[in-house]
């Protein structure tokens, strides 16, 4: 099991523009997420999504969406990057029921110029 | 809003000795904690969780304790080895939430 994947691992990009960061997990969990961590602060929840095909808000939405393309798979996408989005994403996924741990993936490191 | 927090961003310990890390949480509704480790560079890594029908919980040199009255929570990590190094955060779950609310993080320091 690779458990949780992320790509890329590392990314520069120009203000205004836009990318994806893939996340994909082996372990046929229902539950995904994307976090987001700055600098001297905890995870910050962007989106998640508790089952395939279904999608909801978190603590920090603006400027992204995502989307689940199936049970393994949940992206992120900047449509516009701006410098306040320069960060460290997770995603992370879990089993639903009353299992309620989260496993993490390595993180994609984003600067926005 | 309600949070989860932590008492001290830093502590540095000797080699050898036990670590204690602190957190606060405010919200008497939370059902289920967690503490994850993530060291420099990687993800989050599981150590240890607890729900809120327990007090205590132990596992491989680490223990967990839950203190429901005062809203705490705490993990110690026995004999500390420089391989714990890294920065700790606990999370607390809201009673019938999908997610997780972290802490800022401490971060804990070995000294040889």
């Amino acid at each position: 099991n690779a458990g949780v994947t992320q790509t890329p691992k590392f990314q520069v990009l120009k203000t205004g523009q836009s990318m994806t960061l893939q996340c994909a997990q082996d372990m046929n969990h229902n539950s995904m997420y994307w976090y987001r961590q700055d600098p001297g602060m905890g995870l910050r929840l962007i989106y998640y999504s508790a089952s395939e095909g279904t999608t909801d808000k978190g603590e920090v939405p603006n400027g992204y969406n995502v989307s689940r393309l199936n049970k393994r798979e949940f992206s992120l996408r900047l449509e516009s990057a701006a410098p306040s989005q320069t960060s460290v994403y997770f995603c992370a996924s879990k089993i639903s029921g009353s299992k309620e741990t989260q496993y993490f993936g390595p993180g994609t490191r984003l600067l926005v110029l | 809003g309600e949070s989860v927090g932590l008492h001290l961003p830093t502590l540095s310990v000797q080699e050898g000795d036990n670590s204690i890390i602190n957190c606060a949480y405010s919200n008497s509704a939370s059902d289920y904690f967690i503490w994850y480790k993530q060291e420099s560079g990687k993800g989050p890594q599981f150590i240890i969780d607890i729900r809120s029908n327990m007090d205590k919980r132990q596992g491989q040199r680490v223990t967990v304790l839950l203190n429901k009255t005062v809203k705490h929570l705490s993990l110690q990590i026995a004999a500390t080895q420089p391989g714990d190094s890294a920065v700790y955060f606990c999370a607390e779950k809201y009673q019938g939430a999908q997610k997780l609310v972290f802490g800022q993080g401490t971060r804990l320091t070995i000294n040889p």
